[in-house]
């Protein structure tokens, strides 16, 4: 089955605590984006890569980092956490061959950070 | 940049009533427009597209028309369900970009 696999569901921490949100497709996708989701302001952009090794900063990268060593992999590293990064995170993933490609969704990871 | 503004919610309806959520959006050239559906607890999932003006996207009893010269792309149902209870956001990719630009969601509740 064709899916985006994040990983926790759900993640409590404490600030300063760094932590790593996996993101796995199975699809052979070669573009992979991580968003994040507030009320009132949508879902917005934090990283995004177009391929392995090709990494770029989306709208609100400040405080997170990513890698892509493999295609598959995407994961989302934070390195100290901080209470303005209690979100719900959403990796996504698509072919890059045109820009009417739909996007799918992993189910989500809802963060709290104390 | 490009952007998406959708209608704020919530919105009650009660079954088998007529949905209308507005979406207008600002971009360059000619950007493909989609809207995206989230049920409850889940990720989200592509609800129909439209990639040229005056396309209409449709899915599920849902439809939207890429009106270029109004620049929107409002979503329509005209009988809706429980069911259709979620949250629908209207996005855009621009041209040249495979970024996907969010509005920032309208919450859609249908009573029985």
């Amino acid at each position: 089955e064709a899916q985006v696999t994040q990983n926790p569901r759900y993640l409590i921490t404490v600030t300063g605590k760094k932590l790593t949100v996996t993101c796995s497709q199975n699809m052979n996708h070669e573009y992979m984006s991580w968003y994040r989701q507030d009320p009132g302001l949508g879902l917005r952009q934090i990283y995004y890569s177009m391929n392995v090794e090709v990494t770029d900063k989306g709208d609100v990268p400040e405080g997170y980092k990513v890698s892509r060593k493999e295609k598959r992999n995407f994961p989302l590293i934070l390195e100290s956490p901080s209470p303005n990064q209690t979100s719900l995170y959403f990796c996504a993933s698509s072919f890059a061959g045109a820009t009417n490609e739909k996007l799918f969704f992993g189910s989500g990871t809802q963060l709290s950070v104390l | 940049g490009d952007s998406v503004t959708q209608m704020e919610g919530p919105v009650t309806l009660s079954e088998e009533a007529f949905l209308t959520i507005n979406c207008t959006y600002t971009a360059t050239g000619y950007p493909s427009l989609f809207w995206y559906v989230q049920y409850p607890g889940e990720g989200l999932q592509l609800l129909l597209k439209a990639t040229k003006a005056d396309d209409k996207g449709s899915n599920k009893g849902f439809e939207a028309t890429y009106r270029k010269e109004t620049t929107s792309f409002h979503l329509e149902k005209g009988s809706v369900q429980v069911s259709d209870s979620a949250v629908y956001f209207c996005a855009l990719r621009g041209p040249n970009d495979y970024k996907l630009s969010f509005g920032a969601g309208t919450t859609v509740t249908v009573r029985a």
